[in-house]
């Protein structure tokens, strides 16, 4: 069985705090890493799609790395903003798997003004 | 791009009807499209994938009788949870692959269903 971990599974942060959080993973078999936010009452969002051992994407204030020989992947948020409070998913594809896509619980990030 | 729309947001429906959810790509043509479920603190659990015009996947442990899924365009997808009782209750999310080449997965917004 398959099974994603993040960590911690809820997060308070002040304004202006820079914040990161942990996904674990299978590290046999692997395809493609996936992390989205997830607003309260909207869609999850598509953050990144990573799929290299190493590799490093950003967008704006928020970065994710990847290591796929230990299992892990880091979310980074620089400066965070109250409109940075959401959920954060992170989902595992494996080799094999087809496009299922199997998730974390999540993290929960408020951050406070 | 890749907008998909779920409707209807939240359902209350009494125990023993049929309830029927649908998911739409608004803006892509979604080669497969997957129908998730999440109970409370739970993550997303996936329960069947559909392809267009074929015969869904499910899960192990989802009953297709139950969860009937029909994909008859590549821009629609309906969930019918049959005959529902309160156990079924829980929130109900689709998304859509189509344009990514990682199988990128565009999620609609997700339905709360509630049966009495």
């Amino acid at each position: 069985i398959l099974n994603v971990e993040q960590s911690p599974q809820s997060l308070h942060v002040q304004e202006g705090d820079s914040t990161n959080f942990t996904c674990s993973f299978p590290s046999s078999n692997f395809y493609a890493l996936h992390w989205y936010r997830w607003e309260t009452a909207k869609s999850p969002e598509a953050l990144f799609v990573m799929t290299l051992n190493g590799d490093e994407k950003k967008k704006g204030r928020i970065s994710a790395t990847l290591n796929t020989k230990e299992g892990y992947s880091y979310l980074y948020i620089k400066g965070s903003q109250p409109e940075d409070s959401a959920t954060y998913l992170c989902a595992f594809s494996s080799q094999g798997g087809s496009e299922k896509l199997v998730f974390g619980k999540g993290t929960k990030l408020t951050v406070n003004p | 791009g890749a907008v998909v729309s779920q409707h209807p947001s939240r359902v209350i429906c009494k125990s023993g009807t049929s309830v029927k959810i649908e998911c739409r790509s608004l803006d892509f043509q979604a080669t497969t499209m997957f129908w998730y479920r999440q109970f409370p603190k739970q993550s997303l659990m996936l329960m069947a994938t559909s392809n267009e015009g074929s015969k869904a996947t499910y899960e192990q442990g989802v009953e297709k009788d139950k969860f009937l899924i029909n994909h008859a365009s590549l821009t629609l997808s309906t969930l019918t949870v049959t005959s529902a009782h309160p156990e079924d209750s829980s929130f109900y999310i689709c998304s859509a692959s189509g344009q990514g080449a990682f199988y990128e997965q565009y999620f609609g917004p997700g339905t709360r269903l509630t049966v009495t």
